[in-house]
């Protein structure tokens, strides 16, 4: 069990570029979730998937940003045409079923600048 | 819809001092509270999570509370140390969804 692994860790890009995100559960979690944080604030949800399925998508999630997870494995977060306000960390967590009362085990996140 | 409050925002302490973090949340319908703590710059580590149907979690020096009819819950610091400082995160887990909504979190600094 080797955690949750997030890639990369920074990231620094500039106004209009897209980014990509790649995120690793812990083997065989069916749940996987996408958070961000600013600075100063708590995680905000943006997506969740159970299995290779996103479930639900928050109103922060615009057009401008996609989430798949292929093979019900890894996920990957691309963000197209970034601007300044998506500078955060870019939190991803997994849990075994998706059960309630289930313990959420995050990665260290992608620190994104936007520039 | 849920909102989850932390109080006080920070907090600076000298070592050994039992300490209480604060945690109110709005709507009582919820499976669980959770705890977590953040490290600059680092993800999340759960500490405790408490069940709706439960009023504490022990966790070596951690104890946290939930008392549900009034929203609230607390996390108690037992003998403070300096590997204690970080940020502490409350998060509550609704009924009607399947994502948790976070506190703003406290920021702690237990100094020697």
């Amino acid at each position: 069990d080797t955690g949750v692994s997030q890639d990369p860790r920074h990231k620094i890009t500039k106004r209009g570029q897209n980014v990509t995100f790649r995120c690793d559960p812990i083997s065989e979690h069916n749940r996987l979730y996408w958070y961000r944080q600013t600075l100063g604030q708590g995680p905000e949800f943006l997506t969740y998937f159970q299995n290779e399925a996103q479930l639900e998508k928050s109103r922060l999630l615009s057009d401008r940003f996609s989430a798949e997870r292929p093979k019900g494995s890894f996920s990957t977060l691309e963000i197209q045409r970034t601007e300044q306000g998506d500078s955060a960390m870019y939190l991803c967590a997994s849990s075994p079923t998706g059960s309630s009362n289930e313990k959420l085990f995050f990665g260290s996140g992608t620190q994104l600048s936007v520039l | 819809k849920q909102e989850v409050t932390q109080i006080p925002a920070a907090l600076s302490v000298p070592e050994g001092e039992n300490l209480v973090l604060n945690c109110s949340f709005t709507d009582s319908a919820i499976y669980n509270l959770q705890w977590f703590r953040q490290d600059p710059g680092k993800g999340l580590t759960s500490l405790l999570l408490i069940q709706s149907s439960q009023r504490e979690q022990t966790s070596g020096r951690l104890n946290a509370s939930l008392d549900k009819s009034s929203g609230r819950s607390t996390l108690y610091i037992a003998a403070s140390q300096p590997g204690d400082s970080a940020t502490y995160l409350c998060a509550a887990d609704p009924l009607d969804t399947d994502k948790l909504i976070f506190g703003t979190g406290t920021r702690l600094q237990v100094f020697p």
